[in-house]
């Protein structure tokens, strides 16, 4: 089956520790995003990358990282520099020469 | 800068009900439309989208039409059922290169539809 896949589905952490966030998808898709929502304020930009090996920030980057070493993964890190990390974080592809994003399942983060 | 605009939720209806949940936007040139829809604790499915004005996009029984004279995609169903109850989400795009395929979302509207 081809779609997009995130691990694990719940995250629970500690405060002042990294944590990385899985997305692979298998639907040969050229750029992928990351999103974080929480509720009552929709979705907001953390990064995207349009190819391999390149990748630019959104609207809220400040305190996460990530990488596009290969096609089919995008990992989000959240760093202990983020101050509010407890959300839900949706990891979304799109292919190229269309504009419709396919969205994962999402990893809902807690930080305690 | 672009933006959408859709009407606060919740949204309260009985099984059978009439729907429409607004949506406005603001954008330059000719943007692409979306509805998004999200049930509790999964992630977004595309529900349906147009791409030029007076496109009317549908599926499952939802429809919106791309006005583009008063900037507006608004989303309506005849007749709700109990499995529509979700979040709702309006979304933009300016085309696919670059920044450009990135999607402007509005804030969402929660739907319950009671038996």
């Amino acid at each position: 089956d081809g779609g997009i896949t995130q691990s694990p589905k719940y995250l629970f952490r500690k405060e002042g520790q990294n944590v990385t966030l899985s997305c692979e998808q298998n639907l040969n898709h050229d750029a992928m995003y990351w999103y974080r929502q929480d509720p009552g304020q929709g979705l907001r930009l953390i990064y995207y990358s349009q190819i391999v090996n390149d990748f630019q920030k959104g609207d809220i980057a400040e305190g996460y990282s990530v990488s596009r070493e290969k096609k089919e993964s995008f990992p989000l890190t959240v760093t202990s520099a983020q101050k509010n990390p407890t959300a839900f974080y949706l990891c979304a592809s799109r292919p190229s020469g269309e504009n419709t994003q396919y969205f994962g399942p999402g990893t809902r983060l807690t930080v305690l | 800068g672009n933006s959408v605009t859709q009407m606060e939720g919740p949204v309260t209806l009985s099984e059978e009900a009439f729907l429409t949940i607004n949506c406005t936007y603001t954008a330059t040139g000719y943007p692409s439309l979306f509805w998004y829809v999200q049930y509790p604790g999964e992630g977004l499915q595309l529900l349906l989208k147009a791409t030029k004005a007076d496109d009317k996009g549908s599926n499952k029984g939802f429809e919106a039409t791309y006005r583009k004279e008063t900037t507006s995609f608004h989303l309506e169903k005849g007749s709700v059922q109990v499995s529509d109850s979700a979040v709702y989400f309006c979304a933009l795009s300016q085309g696919y290169g670059g920044s450009q395929g990135n999607l402007i979302f509005g804030k969402g509207t929660k739907l319950s539809v009671k038996p």
